[in-house]
């Protein structure tokens, strides 16, 4: 079973910060995904990173695969109260996709 | 936008009768997965399916689960006989293409056990 490891678990900040958060495992994945889920519904897909020390760019989130493809991290600019949500990263193995725990971000106002 | 959509949203049922779990995914997939979601837990992977088999199955997913896809269109997960702890969050999800990548998610079933 591959393990993912997210950290921090939670993190509350104030408007306009900068955070980073973290997706760690002893396995080598085909590819990352990083998604986000509100209470209540679906995780929704936010970006798929396939190639090691690839960065992806979505607005104000930074995205980047390790270069060995084990890790991953999420880096938000200038975060805002609509960033507020639990990140969740998911590596592919052969046939599945394994989620880890998540982080629980507040930004408050 | 085409999008993964899940029947019902909310299920409550007694301890030891069985449940159907439906799912519509994108037209285009190939690859369905069930995962469940435990109030405040993590999201845990319980089957793969390709090519109308099971290409991987989690330590969760035991006998009392089976997945179906009866025709071209529906992807279904049932539970036969259901115990307390089966009450959670159910989520369908598909991907066009390579297992296991970009898989887009449904709003998943409530699952009550009483």
């Amino acid at each position: 079973t591959q393990l993912l490891e997210q950290s921090p678990q939670f993190l509350s900040i104030q408007e306009g910060e900068n955070l980073t958060v973290y997706c760690n495992s002893s396995s080598v994945f085909s590819s990352l995904q990083w998604y986000r889920q509100e209470p209540g519904e679906g995780p929704v897909l936010l970006v798929t990173v396939v190639t090691g020390g690839e960065v992806k760019k979505l607005k104000r989130l930074t995205f980047q695969f390790g270069d060995a493809r084990k890790d991953s991290s999420l880096h938000i600019t200038a975060a805002q109260p609509g960033d507020t949500g639990l990140y969740l990263c998911a590596g592919a193995g052969n046939n599945d996709m394994r989620f880890g725990a998540g982080t629980r971000l507040t930004v408050k106002p | 936008e085409p999008e993964v959509t899940q029947t019902p949203s909310h299920q409550v049922t007694q301890m030891g009768q069985e449940v159907i779990l439906r799912c519509v995914p994108i037209s285009n997939h190939l690859y369905f997965y069930w995962y469940r979601q435990i109030l405040g837990q993590k999201v845990e992977f319980l089957v793969s399916f390709y090519n109308n088999e099971i290409s991987e199955k989690s330590e969760i997913f035991d006998d009392q689960f089976s997945v179906e896809r009866p025709d071209g269109s529906n992807f279904t997960l049932k539970i036969r006989s259901t115990k307390l702890e089966d009450s959670a969050m159910y989520f369908c999800a598909s991907s066009e293409a390579l297992a296991g990548r970009e898989a887009f998610f449904g709003q998943g079933t409530r699952l009550t056990v009483v």
